[in-house]
């Protein structure tokens, strides 16, 4: 499977608890986007990196919510003290690596993510 | 403030017509423009795209029209298939590829047999 992998596909959290989404981009792309899903709403980025750096995170919440992508292994999302209003599905998308072609993002299939 | 706006929340269509999905935006430096559609339980998949050098992409039964104009895009399915019932978004990015997309909060079409 050459696609845009995401797991968990869902994960449950207690308020306080950390929540960790985990994104592997297809294979020969190595910049990553997170969006965020609100039920009735279109996806709004969070932040986009490539390989060890961030690029742009103006659109992550300042506190409690991180993301890197390692040289090696996935690209994380992680939320700390997660609350109520952080239930939503999180995508991850990726583009491939040479600049001068413009190329569409490709999806993963989101992580639902639910607070109790 | 919604720099990509998709008005219809949703549209029903016979089978066999022509869907016609209109989306506006108010960003003048967006020069790339993409359509992606979802369904329930799955990531966006990439439909179609149109750069603003161009007025028109046709890509089988799918037509993507940009009136820069007017800030303005449309794209038109035809014909309309069963299969085709989905969440339809509009997204846009400037300057080039590698740059966050902005996304309208889509419209849901229902194709009816």
């Amino acid at each position: 499977n050459a696609g845009v992998m995401q797991n968990p596909r869902h994960l449950v959290r207690r308020r306080g608890q950390e929540a960790r989404l985990r994104c592997s981009p297809m294979k020969g792309h190595s910049h990553v986007y997170w969006y965020r899903q609100l039920p009735e709403e279109g996806l709004k980025f969070m932040v986009y990196l490539q390989k060890e750096n961030i690029i742009d995170e103006s659109g992550m919440p300042k506190e409690r919510f991180s993301a890197e992508f390692p040289k090696e292994g996935p690209s994380i999302l992680r939320i700390q003290q997660v609350v109520r209003g952080d239930s939503a599905a999180y995508f991850c998308a990726s583009s491939p690596t040479d600049l001068g072609r413009r190329e569409p993002q490709h999806f993963g299939d989101g992580t639902r993510l639910s607070i109790l | 403030d919604q720099q990509v706006k998709q008005n219809s929340p949703s549209l029903s269509v016979q089978e066999g017509r022509i869907s016609i999905l209109n989306c506006d935006y108010t960003n003048s430096m967006f020069d790339y423009f993409l359509w992606y559609k979802k369904y329930p339980a799955e990531g966006p998949t990439f439909l179609i795209s149109i750069s603003s050098i161009k007025d028109k992409n046709e890509d089988g039964r799918f037509t993507v029209f940009l009136n820069k104009s007017a800030k303005h895009l449309s794209l038109h399915i035809v014909p309309s298939q069963p299969g085709d019932s989905a969440v339809y978004f509009c997204a846009a990015n400037e300057h080039s590829g590698n740059t966050p997309l902005v996304f309208g909060k889509g419209t849901r079409l229902s194709v009816i047999a």
